[in-house]
């Protein structure tokens, strides 16, 4: 079955301790996004990566960092986290110029 | 710079019937792809219909319709028939096809409510 996983899907942690969410994807997509979803704000691109190796930022990316090391995988990294990270995310994927696919969020929670 | 507006919060709608939910954009990118996405009470985000700018005919899929107008950088969803289980969270999404290889930017949503 095609899907994108992320791992874990809720989250309560403290400030300051770093935390990795995992996404991974098994269609062999190019493109791969991170974003979070806010009440009344939609959800905002934080970064997205357009192959293995190759990251760029998206339109929040303060507070956060991400790797692609390998094609199917891309974590989202939260070196320190704060409480304005507490949101729902979601990792995604695409084919060249396919329609994106979700996973099926991580609710975070940073007390 | 790209921006989707989606100026209904908050929409109701009789099962059984249809409903339009309205969403406009802006872009000076020739090229580009419409999205919606439904999103339920338990979070994922699924997608339900695409548009490209230079398809001649508006999409269907199923239930779901989408009324492309160009000139007036519009793409409204329709949902025909409503279902109880079409109660969610509807989001409205372009990506410019040219220029960089940016993902998706989304409108703020239309919390739909199909009453029994």
């Amino acid at each position: 079955e095609a899907q994108v996983t992320q791992n874990p899907r809720y989250l309560i942690t403290v400030t300051g301790k770093k935390l990795t969410v995992t996404c991974s994807q098994n269609m062999n997509h190019e493109y791969m996004s991170w974003y979070r979803q806010d009440p009344g704000l939609g959800l905002r691109q934080i970064y997205y990566s357009m192959n293995v190796e190759v990251t760029d930022k998206g339109d929040v990316p303060e507070g956060y960092k991400v790797s692609r090391k390998e094609k199917r995988n891309f974590p989202l990294i939260l070196e320190s986290p704060s409480p304005n990270q507490t949101s729902l995310y979601f990792c995604a994927s695409r084919g060249l110029g396919g329609t994106q696919y979700f996973g099926p969020g991580t609710r975070l929670l940073v007390l | 710079a790209q921006k989707i507006t989606q100026t209904q919060p908050g929409m109701f709608v009789q099962e059984k019937e249809a409903v339009t939910l309205d969403c406009t954009y802006d872009t000076s990118d020739p090229s580009y792809g419409l999205f919606w996405y439904k999103q339920p009470s338990s979070g994922e985000m699924i997608f339900l219909i695409y548009q490209g700018s230079y398809d001649q005919q508006n999409a269907t899929e199923g239930r779901y319709s989408l009324n492309f107008q160009k000139a007036r950088k519009s793409a409204n969803l329709v949902i025909s028939a409503s279902q109880l289980g079409d109660s969610a969270m509807y989001f409205c999404a372009m990506r410019e096809i040219g220029g960089s290889a940016r993902q998706l930017t989304f409108g703020s949503g239309t919390q739909l409510t199909v009453l029994p």
